[in-house]
């Protein structure tokens, strides 16, 4: 069946360094999601990618769909405490309803 | 709007007992889903629906049942709890009116533990 792996699975930083959770899927996705997890919380949507090769900027946040559309990428510049959470990315199976998640980068920021 | 609501927030189970997660949106999407979130396994789909009497299995299903009745409910049954369905689990939900797309509004989570 279709997997979706993330690396790395855990990540600390110096608060105002840079990070970045890399998303891989065996199999073309029509489009990418990307969702943030803070500690006891729930999963909250960040945005989703549909093109091959896009690239999406919010604030620190710059995502990026490969070319081939089975890879995406989230790179936090400058990272704060507030990044503090788990990331991950989300794809649909071919022509269905069923969204499969990446196993998740977990990143710590240390001031 | 309330958005996705879960019922209960926390419960614990002894192995053999049953007992039914609700989940409760009033968004009126069509999709409804859950979940459950293991350490280090990410979250996994159960069982999902696009709309009332619809239902379909997701990644892992098994020792779970699901209906939908209506639109905005959506309740996970466990029959017979076992300790390896000690986990956390989320309902989510978004509109339905294209396939594999849109985002997913997520309950705050139901944790189970079974002893």
């Amino acid at each position: 069946g279709q997997q979706v792996m993330q690396i790395p699975q855990y990540q600390h930083v110096q608060e105002g360094e840079d990070f970045t959770t890399y998303c891989n899927s065996s199999t073309t996705l029509s489009n990418i999601q990307w969702y943030k997890q803070r500690p006891g919380g729930h999963p909250v949507f960040l945005i989703q990618l549909v093109k091959s090769g896009e690239v999406k900027k919010q604030k620190r946040l710059t995502f990026q769909f490969g070319e081939a559309k089975k890879n995406s990428s989230l790179h936090i510049t400058a990272t704060q405490t507030t990044d503090v959470g788990t990331y991950f990315c989300a794809g649909p199976t071919s022509g269905t309803y069923k969204y499969i998640f990446g196993t998740g980068t977990r990143l710590k920021v240390l001031a | 709007n309330a958005g996705v609501t879960q019922t209960p927030k926390f419960q614990v189970l002894k192995t053999g007992q049953s007992m039914t997660l609700q989940c409760a949106q009033d968004m009126n999407h069509e999709y409804m889903s859950w979940y459950r979130q293991d350490p280090g396994m990410g979250l996994r789909l159960i069982h999902y629906s696009v709309g009332a009497g619809i239902t379909d299995q997701g990644e892992v299903p098994n020792g779970y049942n699901v209906s939908r009745s209506t639109t905005e409910d959506f309740p996970l049954r466990l029959l017979s709890a076992a300790p390896s369905q000690t986990s956390v689990y989320f309902c989510a939900s978004k509109t339905g009116t294209h396939q594999g797309t849109g985002e997913l509004f997520f309950g705050e989570g139901s944790r189970l533990t079974v002893l």
